[in-house]
């Protein structure tokens, strides 16, 4: 089943922090993010495995709420590099296949 | 190590035609998974090979297929095409050995059917 991003789009102005969510109706096994800007391949974030670890680097963080089977992407002080669509992975177990939300559109302007 | 490529980029179709795209991934990835990315749906896994079979399928009909090659080359089809089928077609490549490996995605072919 295909993980619920929520918000669909989100416009932020440089140095605002923002805060992206997914969902699951099932057990997740990993939590994988990517971020495609227009026109390009997606470009791997992060991934983050049970056992409700957060991780980050640079500004960008994110956290895995294995019991609520959630994850939330952070993305704080914006730069106008940040914009482009976030998608949330999920693997349900080890050998179900990487499955994406529909994606959240991120603008930051200056 | 060059990137996951992907051939062709662009593909102009009619209905009823059918088309083959293919996908080289990273030397020494053995996993290749395809995805469907259309606007309103986002990315739609299509299958997942690993050491030419296949590992997983998504809810796609019949017209859809692939296959990998033993260099782990990747080809996906589709017969008798239909307006819906229009889509950036994306493949992605991992080493394959733990499901909690990166994946790498490629360029994409961007396909109209007219």
């Amino acid at each position: 089943q295909q993980p619920v991003q929520s918000p669909q789009a989100v416009i932020l102005r440089e140095g605002e922090d923002a805060v992206i969510n997914c969902s699951s109706s099932k057990a997740l096994y990993s939590v994988h993010w990517y971020r495609q800007k227009h026109g390009e391949a997606p470009i791997f974030l992060m991934i983050l495995l049970k056992g409700g670890e957060q991780k980050g680097h640079d500004k960008i963080s994110a956290s895995f709420n294995e019991k609520k089977q959630q994850s939330s992407l952070y993305l704080t002080a914006s730069q106008l590099s940040y914009s482009g669509t976030y998608f949330c992975g999920f693997r349900n177990s080890g050998n179900t296949p990487l499955v994406f939300g529909k994606g959240t559109r991120l603008s930051v302007i200056a | 190590k060059a990137g996951v490529t992907q051939t062709p980029r662009y593909l102009i179709k009619t209905r009823g035609q059918q088309v083959t795209l293919s996908c080289s991934p990273i030397s020494g990835h053995r996993s290749v998974s395809w995805y469907q990315q259309t606007p309103g749906q986002g990315l739609q896994f299509l299958f997942e090979y690993f050491s030419e079979t296949q590992r997983n399928k998504g809810n796609f009909p019949g017209r859809f297929s692939g296959r990998q090659f033993s260099n782990s080359r990747s080809e996906m089809n589709v017969s008798t095409l239909e307006l819906g089928d229009s889509a950036l077609y994306l493949c992605a490549s991992s080493p394959g050995r733990k499901s909690q490996e990166t994946q790498y995605f490629g360029p994409g072919t961007r396909l109209l059917v007219l």
